[in-house]
Order: structure tokens, then sequence, then C-alpha cells
């Protein structure tokens, strides 16, 4: 079974508007850790935000927040006010477990179009 | 400044000739890793270290080979490549402890072998 998935393989959206991106996890560990990173064209990994299992409250950045709905094991990223900069690949990610076998699992991508 | 740097970025070679992809960090990191990347696929690891002189597999290790003896650097090396390890590899470090760590990534290293 997929541990992480992303359902959603491209989207467009307006430039100035704001943009949900889906991932669902699958895991049985109560400890792990979701992040989002971001592949522009040139093929960067740019790490955008993390949310804890643990975590109260749903992880901000800028203009980046994550939709953490952990009955539903759903961490969406909402990217608020749209640039054209934000066209990329988007990647959701998984940590499982707190020992030291630091693995990120990836899911297949999400690639955004922000449109002028 | 901080980074992790990857040699060569872009790499074409033939099936059978040995190849390394350097990896080297400046960030005191213990924890080093190798992913590759495919379409549709994401990005799946392939061997990963803990510290000098501790490495373990990943998901996809078939044809690789790795090694840790210094704590900045964490080469990839393959014996003998095939076209089906034609990819974008990504090494990666962090520290070892802490809940959210983020991996640092190098810039990618496109490799095709004919």
């Amino acid at each position: 079974a997929q541990k992480i998935t992303q359902t959603q393989p491209g989207m467009f959206v307006q430039e100035k508007e704001a943009v949900t991106l889906d991932c669902t996890y699958d895991t049985s560990d109560p400890s792990y850790g979701l992040f989002w990173y971001k592949q522009p064209s040139s093929g960067e990994m740019i790490f955008l935000i993390y949310q804890g299992s643990y975590d109260q409250q749903n992880a901000t950045e800028g203009r980046y927040s994550l939709n953490f709905q952990k009955a539903r094991k759903s961490a969406n990223l909402v990217i608020s006010a749209s640039q054209l900069g934000d066209s990329a690949m988007y990647f959701c990610a998984m940590r499982e477990g707190m020992d030291s076998s630091y693995k990120l699992i990836f899911g297949s991508g999400t690639r955004l179009l922000v449109r002028p | 400044e901080a980074q992790v740097t990857q040699n060569p970025r872009y790499l074409i070679t033939v099936t059978g000739k040995k190849l390394t992809v350097t990896c080297s960090q400046n960030m005191n990191h213990e924890y080093m890793s190798w992913y590759r990347q495919d379409p549709g696929l994401g990005l799946r690891q392939i061997y990963y270290s803990m510290n000098v002189e501790v490495t373990d597999k990943g998901d996809v290790p078939e044809g690789y080979k790795v090694s840790r003896k210094e704590k900045r650097n964490f080469p990839l090396i393959l014996e003998s490549p095939s076209p089906n390890q034609t990819s974008l590899y990504f090494c990666a470090s962090s520290f070892e402890t802490g809940d959210d760590n983020e991996q640092f990534f190098g810039p990618g290293t496109r490799l095709t072998v004919l």
C-alpha cells in the first residue's frame, strides 16, 4: 500500500488565488512527521513546511500552511495568494518513528502551474 | 554558506563503466542519505548513513554502493551502471536527533546510462 498518496498529478491556479495540494498518508506509528518540499524546474528540493504528529496546531510558514487532519490522515498544503514563482512540483513526505532510521517516504508529487 | 554539494551535476555514461557521484555537506550533520527520483514515483531512498562507518540499505539499494569514511562525505558508487539506473539523484543530510529535522538536499545529479 502507498504510504504517501498525492492524487493530483497536475493543477492550475490563477495568480493571487489560494490553492490546496492534497496529501494523504498511511502509518501505524503514533509518532511521525510530515514535510512538504517544492521542486522548481531547476531541480533542487526546497523545504517548505513541517508538521509533527503531536503538534496541536497546524503549521504555517509565510504563505504556506498545512491543513493537518490526523483522524483522516491528511496533510494538505495550502498556498495563499499564489505567485508565478510558485509554479513547480510539490512533494509530500513522511518520516515514521522517532528513532535514528531517518528516512523520508515521498509521494509521487503534484505539478502546480500558476496562470497570470 | 550551509550547503550540500554534489558532483557531477550531469553525467552521461555507458553501461558497465564504474562511476562515483560525490556528496559533501558542511553542516556537521550525522545523517546522510541518497535518493533517486523517477517520474511518477517521487524520491526513493537508496542508502543512508547515520554516522561515520555506519551505512544501511534503503528501499532501492540494488546496483549501488556507498561509503562513509568521513562525516562530511558520502559518495554513491555505481560499480557497473545499467540503463535502468538512469535517474535524477539527490544527496541529503540532517542532524540525527530532533523531531522536526529538515533534510537538506543537494542540487541533484542527472545521470544517463546508455
